[in-house]
């Protein structure tokens, strides 16, 4: 089974805090994506990355950036944490090819004081 | 651009009874379609999905979607829902050519079953 895990289920920090995210997954896909979850807005794509230190702006990538160095860890970084960063955060990942579904984390809740 | 409509937030079942969770798309071509599940405090499980080939698309925990290209439709449907089915649910298209398999979701609709 493929497993795609995150660091923390929950995490608080305060406001101006730089926040790391990490993902890691053990099936040597090529894709990896980060999402945030909100009520009523589903799942936005904030980056994704389809290589090694390769990556691809989403939909809403303000105020966040990733890291990729090695090809299972995908890591979101939270430059400067606000409070409308308070969110679910969701990683994935998938092969390369495109009949393939993405393959999530358990998410990780961030709150932001 | 591509993107997805659920049209409601939430859809109120009774156990035994069918379920249905709608979903329309907008894509450039061909879609690659897909529904996943979200249980509480979880992340998202995949149900099934639809890439090419027939219409009717038989998934896990007994559910199934129907593809309609010409309403551009994927509904989600199980004949008898149980109360474990409650969860929230996500449709998501891809387009042929969306740059690295990128996903598009709808805002999801959460699915009561009362015993």
């Amino acid at each position: 089974d493929v497993k795609v895990t995150q660091s923390s289920r929950y995490l608080v920090k305060r406001t101006g805090e730089k926040v790391f995210l990490e993902c890691v997954q053990d099936m040597d896909h090529e894709n990896m994506f980060w999402y945030r979850q909100d009520p009523g807005l589903g799942l936005r794509l904030i980056y994704f990355s389809y290589d090694v230190k390769m990556k691809e702006k989403g939909d809403i990538p303000e105020g966040y950036s990733v890291s990729r160095e090695k090809k299972e860890r995908f890591s979101l970084i939270l430059e400067s944490a606000s409070t409308n960063q308070t969110s679910m955060y969701l990683c994935a990942s998938s092969p390369s090819w495109r009949s393939y579904e993405q393959y999530f984390g358990p998410g990780t809740r961030l709150t932001v004081t | 651009a591509q993107s997805v409509a659920q049209p409601e937030d939430q859809v109120n079942v009774a156990e035994g009874n069918p379920l249905t969770v709608k979903c329309t798309y907008s894509v450039s071509g061909n879609p690659y379609l897909f529904w996943y599940v979200q249980y509480p405090n979880r992340g998202l499980q995949f149900l099934l999905k639809y890439i090419t080939g027939d219409n009717l698309v038989k998934g896990s925990y007994g559910f199934e979607a129907e593809f309609n290209k010409s309403q551009t439709s994927f509904h989600l449907k199980k004949p008898s829902a149980l109360v474990s089915d409650s969860a929230l649910y996500f449709c998501a298209v891809r387009g042929l050519r969306a740059a690295g398999n990128k996903l598009t979701f709808g805002g999801g609709t959460r699915v009561l079953v009362k015993p």
